[in-house]
């Protein structure tokens, strides 16, 4: 298995500001995910970030507004740009184990816009 | 109608109950389903995962799927306080991106 962190484990922000998201991997994957959980819905995938390429988003989510990193093969970022109340969600990071049905995920990143 | 349909419940059982969570779909392209336990304030852990029809046993976790029926299930035997937290089936099929279930909420009282 994999053991993610991610940084701020929460934040509190004030809607137009920008939050960036750190996911940090102890062992190199190819492929890692950046999900959105909002209060009672199901996981909602933004879009999945390989090494050395584009990241690839997801219907009705763009890259001016979820902007990704993937620098090497450990460590991703998420920012959240201009924020609003709306984007208030917990966001995660996964990696794909060893099989496509296993996923580890990271403990989440609690955000609040106001 | 959305492709995975779960109750969020919450569920309140007592201690030593036999927990039934069950997750329904109509894609039946799915091949691969998956339970994943959230406590809360931290993120889903994998419990289990079955591919296509049958049941799978892992100590007091149950993994059932019925395809015909398309309707799967985790049974948890002599439910533990500490088997309180969120359970979210998901499922595979076609694809490498999962379909999650809006979780089920569990609570076990002592």
């Amino acid at each position: 298995s994999a053991v993610i962190s991610q940084k701020p484990s929460r934040d509190i922000c004030q809607r137009g500001t920008s939050l960036t998201i750190q996911c940090q991997v102890d062992s190199q994957v190819t492929m890692m995910f950046w999900y959105r959980q909002q209060p009672g819905q199901s996981l909602t995938l933004i879009a999945t970030a390989n090494q050395g390429s584009e990241a690839t988003y997801e219907s009705g989510f763009v890259i001016d507004k979820f902007p990704i990193s993937r620098p090497n093969l450990t460590f991703s970022t998420l920012t959240v740009s201009n924020m609003s109340p709306e984007d208030s969600s917990i966001y995660l990071c996964s990696v794909e184990g060893d099989r496509a049905e296993t996923q580890y995920f990271g403990p989440g990143t609690r955000l609040l816009v106001l | 109608q959305k492709e995975v349909e779960q109750d969020p419940g919450p569920l309140s059982v007592p201690e030593g109950a036999i927990v039934s969570l069950n997750c329904t779909y109509s894609n039946s392209a799915f091949q691969y389903f998956m339970w994943y336990r959230q406590y809360s304030r931290k993120g889903p852990e994998l419990l289990m995962y079955t591919y296509s029809s049958g049941n799978k046993e892992d100590g007091r976790f149950t993994a059932q799927v019925d395809k015909s029926s398309k309707y799967i299930s985790l049974f948890i035997r002599d439910s533990q306080p500490s088997d309180s937290a969120t359970y979210l089936c998901a499922m595979l099929g076609g694809s490498y991106i999962p379909t999650f279930g809006r979780g089920t909420s569990l609570i076990v009282h002592p």
